[in-house]
């Protein structure tokens, strides 16, 4: 089955400062890959995705980037700001098309 | 649409007892997911729903654990009889459907504590 790891378990930058949250998968059948952000207490939540036919997609402050080659995709977050502390999954589909999760990443952005 | 209804939010429970989570997916979503949240294991898939029927179980880790969807607006997971170990957050999400479209949308989850 579908493998994700993500990297790092932690994260603390300077507001202001970019975030990169990298994540590899297994399962080269792979097509789909969300972006989800948990703050302390509250449901994950989508914030991005990218599908296997784009490279990179970017909204405002965020983008994903996707290297299918090399089965590893990253969220990188410009201009932090302290309400982007939260906990950050990746996830990546199975031939189930299933979700498989990463670990997570704390990311604290000081202000 | 007021999204994935989750109840109860939190639970306390002493072992052995029979734990029931309930769930009500979006109006119309067709896939319903029961996830277990813990800080050591990360966010794990426990069974799957389309169109009311399981399809994988596979995740669920004993047989204390059940799972039914007695309809399209409603969903229960049971635990019986609980444990220390089965502390955790449940969370219940829904999609359209299963494929790469669609999205996954979570509710607000229940807080289980097994004395």
């Amino acid at each position: 089955g579908e493998n994700v790891e993500q990297h790092p378990s932690t994260l603390s930058v300077q507001e202001g400062d970019s975030a990169v949250i990298k994540c590899t998968y297994s399962d080269s059948a792979s097509n789909y890959f969300p972006w989800y952000k948990q703050e302390l207490g509250k449901r994950p939540q989508l914030i991005i995705d990218i599908r296997s036919n784009v490279g990179e997609k970017k909204d405002q402050r965020i983008a994903v980037t996707l290297n299918k080659t090399a089965k590893h995709f990253s969220l990188h977050i410009t201009e932090t700001q302290p309400e982007d502390s939260a906990v950050y999954f990746c996830a990546a589909n199975n031939a189930g098309n299933m979700l498989t999760f990463g670990g997570g990443t704390r990311l604290m952005v000081k202000p | 649409d007021a999204g994935v209804i989750q109840s109860p939010r939190h639970e306390v429970t002493e072992m052995g007892q029979e734990v029931t989570l309930r769930c009500k997916p979006i109006s119309g979503h067709n896939s319903l997911f029961w996830y277990r949240q813990t800080m050591m294991r990360g966010l794990e898939l426990l069974i799957y729903f389309n169109n009311n029927v399981p399809i994988d179980d596979s995740g669920m880790p004993e047989d204390r654990f059940s799972a039914k969807m007695p309809n399209a607006s409603f969903s229960t997971l049971k635990i019986q009889p609980s444990e220390p170990r089965d502390s955790a957050v449940y969370f219940c999400a829904s999609s359209l459907g299963i494929g790469t479209n669609e999205k996954l949308f979570f509710g607000s989850g229940t807080q289980l504590s097994v004395l």
